[in-house]
């Protein structure tokens, strides 16, 4: 599977816009481009995923570049409660090997106040 | 609240213990998972269920013996465990459709934290 690299952490201020980027140099046309997150002592949560347009649903937007050599994933107004370890996640469509999640280390996001 | 129920939440044995744990869904979902995340690290993909069939098991030692008695129920049981082997181990589920190989989002539980004493 392609690799993803994102930043370890990042800031936002509540009610900001935030855009955790996350790079994928390497994908291939069959990958579909997946994003979780994950709260302390939860378990991750599924919040979008995009194979060449931008999406949009109503946690998130997906940005994914004309290339799709990287992609945002775009929370409009941050709260306190977006606090959590977001995961960007590259899917082969056709050779997913049973469906598996293979998790990079993720960007770690905290909120102010 | 997840619609995956993990039990128990907190779990603690010693090494020469047998304990179980439990991993419930009533989603409809026929592909089942099992994850585990050591603390400040990423969740690693351990088994993955099809159909109520194994269909991946990622080099997993057999101190730990997965089980899943019907669509909505896997089990993990665990022996002779490591103290390394402390850590959140995460229950998911998902849709399974062999048109798109396994895209569907997952639904995870909150884990059983399991310390090895």
């Amino acid at each position: 599977d392609a690799k993803t690299t994102q930043p370890n952490s990042m800031e936002s201020n509540e009610e900001e816009p935030v855009h955790l980027p996350c790079n994928h140099s390497t994908i291939s046309g069959t990958d579909y481009i997946h994003w979780y997150r994950q709260l302390p002592s939860q378990g991750p949560e599924y919040v979008i995923h995009g194979l060449t347009s931008n999406v949009n649903n109503r946690m998130a937007s997906l940005a994914i570049a004309e290339d799709r050599k990287s992609s945002t994933l775009i929370l409009h107004r941050a709260t306190l409660r977006d606090a959590a370890v977001y995961y960007c996640i590259l899917r082969d469509m056709i050779y997913n090997q049973g469906g598996k999640l293979i998790f990079g280390q993720g960007t770690e996001l905290s909120v102010k106040p | 609240d997840t619609e995956v129920t993990q039990t128990p939440k907190h779990l603690v044995m010693g090494m020469t213990n047998k304990k179980s744990l439990k991993c419930e869904q009533h989603m409809g979902h026929r592909a089942m998972y099992w994850y585990k995340q050591k603390a400040k690290k990423p969740p690693e993909l351990m088994f993955v269920y099809s159909y109520e069939k194994l269909s991946i098991n990622e080099s997993v030692p057999s101190r730990f013996s997965p089980e899943c008695p019907n669509s909505s129920l896997l089990n993990l049981h665990l022996h002779a465990l490591q103290p390394e082997d402390s850590a959140l181990y995460l229950c998911a589920s998902s849709h399974y459709y062999l048109r798109d190989r396994g895209l569907q989002p997952q639904h995870f539980g909150d884990g059983t934290r399991l310390s090895i004493l």
